[in-house]
């Protein structure tokens, strides 16, 4: 079975910390993909990895960075957490470049204090 | 750009009803449509998919037909269930861009016994 795993269900943090985001999947699939999700506005996109140490700015990527050493690992770091980046924030994956389906990890609830 | 447009919710039915969310799309090209769920406190799921026009998704009772010429993708189901209370989602893809996609802002369902 596909499986998405991300590392915290719920995290908390204080304003001004580094946060680090840990996604892993299974499926050796070549993308990978950082959302965040908030009532009323949807899934939006924050940065995308198409392979090893390659990324692309999605639509929102100001206030966060992100790294993939391996095939496998997509980490989201928000490098000085403000409290407007509280959120729940949703990991995907998908195989190759055309017409795939992305598969969800069960996403992380990130409070900013 | 592309854009995919769903009819607004919350979406309230009684068990056994008939659903219908509508979802319309705004793409340069031929995209694959998806549908997805997401259960309370999940990530989103793979619902159904269609990768051409005239094509039939269908998936634990849902289908979805893709239709070019209005360019639609509605969801439907004949009779709905109250564990079919969820979030569900439209989405294009269109590629060759990495497998990105575009998604609708979610439509609320909520089926009372």
């Amino acid at each position: 079975d596909v499986k998405v795993t991300q590392s915290s269900r719920y995290l908390v943090k204080r304003t001004g910390e580094k946060v680090f985001l840990e996604c892993v999947q299974d499926m050796d699939h070549e993308n990978m993909f950082w959302y965040r999700q908030d009532p009323g506005l949807g899934l939006r996109l924050i940065y995308f990895s198409y392979d090893v140490k390659m990324k692309e700015k999605g639509d929102i990527p100001e206030g966060y960075s992100v790294s993939r050493e391996k095939k496998e690992r997509f980490s989201l770091i928000l490098e000085s957490a403000s409290t407007n980046q509280t959120s729940m924030y949703l990991c995907a994956s998908s195989f190759g470049k055309f017409y795939y389906e992305q598969y969800f990890g069960p996403g992380t609830r990130l409070t900013v204090t | 750009g592309n854009s995919v447009t769903q009819m607004e919710g919350p979406v309230t039915l009684s068990e056994e009803a008939f659903l219908t969310i509508n979802c319309t799309y705004t793409a340069t090209g031929y995209p694959s449509l998806f549908w997805y769920v997401q259960y309370p406190g999940e990530g989103l799921q793979l619902l159904l998919k269609a990768t051409k026009a005239d094509d039939k998704g269908s998936n634990k009772g849902f289908e979805a037909t893709y239709r070019k010429e209005t360019t639609s993708f509605h969801l439907e189901k004949g009779s709905v269930q109250v564990s079919d209370s969820a979030v569900y989602f439209c989405a294009l893809t269109l590629g060759p861009n990495a497998g990105k996609s575009t998604f609708g802002d979610g439509t609320t369902l909520t089926v009372k016994p």
